[in-house]
């Protein structure tokens, strides 16, 4: 079974800060996504990936396959950002469901 | 709509009691999950579906818990005799093809009170 650790849980940062989110996890695997929770709210999917490396406006993901290990990077963030950020993977060789990680509580304060 | 839909969005129920919680995928995306959160917690998956067949179950915690797809679009999750720890949002997510090469769309999720 995979085990999908995020860090940190909780950040609370300045608008305009940089910021990183991390995911590691134990088994080799098919894709990593990155999935946005706003409270109260439905998930938005911003990122799949299983390789390299990926740009949509202000967020970046990266994963390194080798190291088990990708990273969330938001630039210039903004009051908006504020949501619980939760990376998920699937197992290479495993079912098609998800395992998800307990997700990253980000506030970014005005 | 566009994206995925489910119904009820809150539903509270007395112990013992049976429930069905309904989602409508995206018009076309043959995959559909359903997946269960705890406060504080990460989705955590139940079954997959790829058009009317449940392709993976090991999901599902107990065999008071099953799901139907008949026509490969509009799912149904049951539950029979609700315990109080069936208490969580239940999400339902379709996408074109599998999670190795297609984003998920989630929908807002079903909030299921056991009391």
């Amino acid at each position: 079974k995979n085990e999908v650790e995020q860090s940190p849980q909780n950040l609370t940062a300045q608008e305009g800060e940089f910021i990183t989110i991390n995911c590691s996890y134990s088994v080799g695997i098919s894709a990593l996504h990155w999935l946005q929770q706003h409270p109260g709210g439905g998930i938005v999917s911003l990122f799949m990936l299983s390789s390299g490396k990926k740009k949509h406006g202000r967020l970046i993901a990266t994963i390194n396959i080798q190291e088990k290990h990708s990273s969330l990077h938001i630039t210039a963030s903004h009051p908006r950002d504020s949501a619980v950020y939760i990376c998920a993977v699937r197992s290479r060789g495993g079912a098609d469901g998800l395992t998800f990680g307990k997700g990253t509580h980000l506030i970014i304060q005005p | 709509g566009a994206g995925v839909s489910q119904t009820p969005s809150n539903k509270v129920t007395e112990k013992g009691k049976y429930v069905e919680l309904r989602c409508d995928p995206i018009s076309g995306h043959t995959a559909l999950y359903w997946y269960r959160q705890s406060l504080g917690q990460g989705p955590e998956f139940l079954i997959y579906f790829q058009g009317t067949g449940a392709a993976d179950d090991s999901g599902l915690p107990n065999d008071r818990f099953f799901a139907v797809r008949p026509e490969g679009s509009v799912s149904t999750l049951k539950i029979q005799r609700t315990e109080r720890g069936d208490s969580a949002v239940y999400l339902c997510a379709s996408s074109q093809g599998t999670t190795d090469n297609s984003p998920l769309h989630f929908g807002n999720g079903t909030r299921l009170t056991v009391t």
